[in-house]
């Protein structure tokens, strides 16, 4: 069973920035949190992985508070090309998804 | 630098027979876990090797079978197939000792069981 929960979809415009937010009610002190894209017919694609703090890379931003009960994916301005389903992955089990549709 | 390879890219059984997915890891890598994921679902943990042992499993029935070899590539085995065993089978491998135990996926093996 999966141990995150995240929404199931999103809707966002070109050139927005887009914020998805995963819980983590039962992760443990070791676990760290990462985050897949995922196109269809495709498999995942690494994003970016955090312990706590923030992270940033050349694509996207990860939060994670102190607690580490959540963590939020922060796109920035994003584009056509990035809709897709996003997880966010613990202990090697993934949530079920969020399906983020960029719309013109 | 060779990402995850799997083979192969598709394939359709019978009910019943057996079925056999290979996986060669990213270059460097030493640990495969296995993942299955059906039309519109996440992909679920079926299990994961390190030094030619399973290590860690999740749900899935003892249909459900692997093996790594000295070369770190692995298989996946399932018998008696059925229906609701279609599925995307997504291979990942990963660096026992990074931080983070990042995983990296193949474009996964397409299942029919008909």
């Amino acid at each position: 069973l999966a141990k995150t929960t995240q929404p199931i979809s999103m809707d966002s415009y070109e050139g927005q920035e887009v914020n998805i937010t995963c819980s983590h009610n039962n992760i443990a002190t070791n676990d760290y949190i990462t985050w897949y894209q995922q196109f269809p017919s495709q498999g995942p694609r690494f994003i970016i992985q955090g312990y706590k703090t923030k992270v940033t890379n050349e694509v996207a931003s990860l939060f994670i508070p102190a607690d580490r009960k959540s963590s939020t994916l922060s796109l920035p301005r994003v584009s056509l090309s990035d809709t897709a389903v996003y997880y966010c992955l613990e202990d090697m089990r993934f949530g079920a998804g969020t399906r983020l549709t960029v719309k013109p | 630098d060779a990402g995850v390879t799997q083979s192969p890219t598709h394939l359709i059984k019978t009910r019943g027979q057996q079925v056999t997915l290979r996986c060669s890891p990213k270059s460097g890598h030493d640990t495969v876990s296995w993942y299955q994921q059906a039309l519109g679902q996440g992909p679920q943990f079926i299990f994961q090797y390190y030094e030619e042992e399973e290590r860690q499993r999740g749900n899935f029935p003892d249909r459900f079978s692997g093996h790594q070899f000295p070369n770190y590539s692995s298989e996946l085995n399932v018998n008696a197939l059925l229906l609701g065993d279609s599925a995307l089978y997504l291979c990942a491998s990963s660096l026992v000792g990074n931080p983070g135990n990042t995983i990296y996926f193949g474009e996964g093996s397409w299942l029919t069981v008909v």
